[in-house]
C-alpha cells in the first residue's frame, strides 16, 4: 500500500525567502507525481505534474523535481511572496489511477 | 486545460436529508471518476472509484448504502449523501480521468463541494 508523508507538516518562512517543501512515497512503481496548492475553504489547484519517465517541471518560481528511485519528490518555492501561503499537497499516482494525498504542509509567508 | 466542475459549491441541509453532488468534465469524456472526501485540517481520502456504466468501486470503510454513485455518462458522475448527519459534513471533491488523453491519464479535479449537515 502505498504511503505519502510531506514533510514539515507546517512552515512560516518571511517574504522573499526561497524555500522547499518535501514528499516521500513508499511504492516507487508510480505513474506520475502532481502538487497541488489548497487554499483554505478550497478546492484544489494543480501546481505541477511530473510523469514517471521525468525529473522536474518548472511553472515560474515554481520548481518540483522527482527521484523515482529513493521515493522522493521536492517542491521549489523561489522568492516567496504573502500570496503563496496555502497548504501544498502532493499526490502519487500508480498506473492503475487512484492517487494517494501526503497530509500536506501548511505554508506562511510573513510580509 | 480541461475543467472539472461541482455542483453545488456549498449545500446546508437538515440531518436525515439526502444531498446529491454533481461531478462534471465540461470539455472531455471520463470513463473514469474519483470521489475524495476531506475533513478539516486532512488530506483527501479516496472514498470510491466511479466508471461510466458499471457499479462505483469503493473503499473500504465507505458505505456504499449512504454514498451513492452514478455515472450515467461520459461526462456526469453524480455522489448522493443519502440520510446525512453532522458527521458527515465535509469538503467532497472529484476527479476525473480524461479518456482521449492515452498515455497520460491525466485526471484532473472539480473545485470541491462543502456540505454542512445540521
Amino acid at each position: 500500500k502505498q504511503e505519502v508523508t510531506q514533510i514539515p507538516a507546517a512552515l512560516s518562512v518571511p517574504e522573499g525567502e526561497n524555500l522547499v517543501l518535501n514528499c516521500s512515497f513508499t511504492d516507487s512503481a508510480i505513474y506520475n507525481l502532481q502538487w497541488f496548492r489548497q487554499d483554505p475553504g478550497k478546492g484544489l489547484t494543480s501546481l505541477l505534474l511530473i510523469q514517471s519517465s521525468q525529473r522536474e517541471q518548472t511553472s515560474g518560481r515554481l520548481n518540483a523535481s522527482l527521484d523515482k528511485s529513493s521515493g522522493r519528490s521536492t517542491l521549489y518555492i523561489a522568492a516567496s511572496q504573502p500570496g503563496d501561503s496555502a497548504t501544498y499537497l502532493c499526490a502519487v499516482r500508480p498506473g492503475g489511477g487512484k492517487s494517494t494525498f501526503g497530509d500536506g504542509t501548511t505554508l506562511t509567508v510573513k510580509p | 486545460g480541461a475543467v472539472v466542475s461541482q455542483h453545488p459549491s456549498r449545500v446546508i441541509c437538515k440531518s436525515g436529508t439526502s444531498v446529491k453532488i454533481e461531478c462534471r468534465s465540461l470539455d472531455f469524456q471520463a470513463t473514469t471518476m474519483f470521489w475524495y472526501r476531506q475533513f478539516p485540517k486532512q488530506s483527501l481520502m479516496l472514498m470510491a472509484t466511479s466508471n461510466e456504466g458499471s457499479k462505483a468501486t469503493y473503499e473500504q470503510g465507505v458505505e456504499k448504502d449512504k454514498f451513492l454513485i452514478n455515472h450515467a455518462s461520459l461526462t456526469l458522475s453524480t455522489l448522493t449523501v443519502t440520510s446525512a448527519h453532522p458527521e458527515d459534513s465535509s469538503f467532497y471533491i472529484c476527479s476525473a480521468r480524461d479518456r482521449a488523453s492515452g498515455g497520460q491519464e491525466t485526471q484532473y479535479f472539480g473545485p470541491g463541494t462543502r456540505l454542512l449537515v445540521l
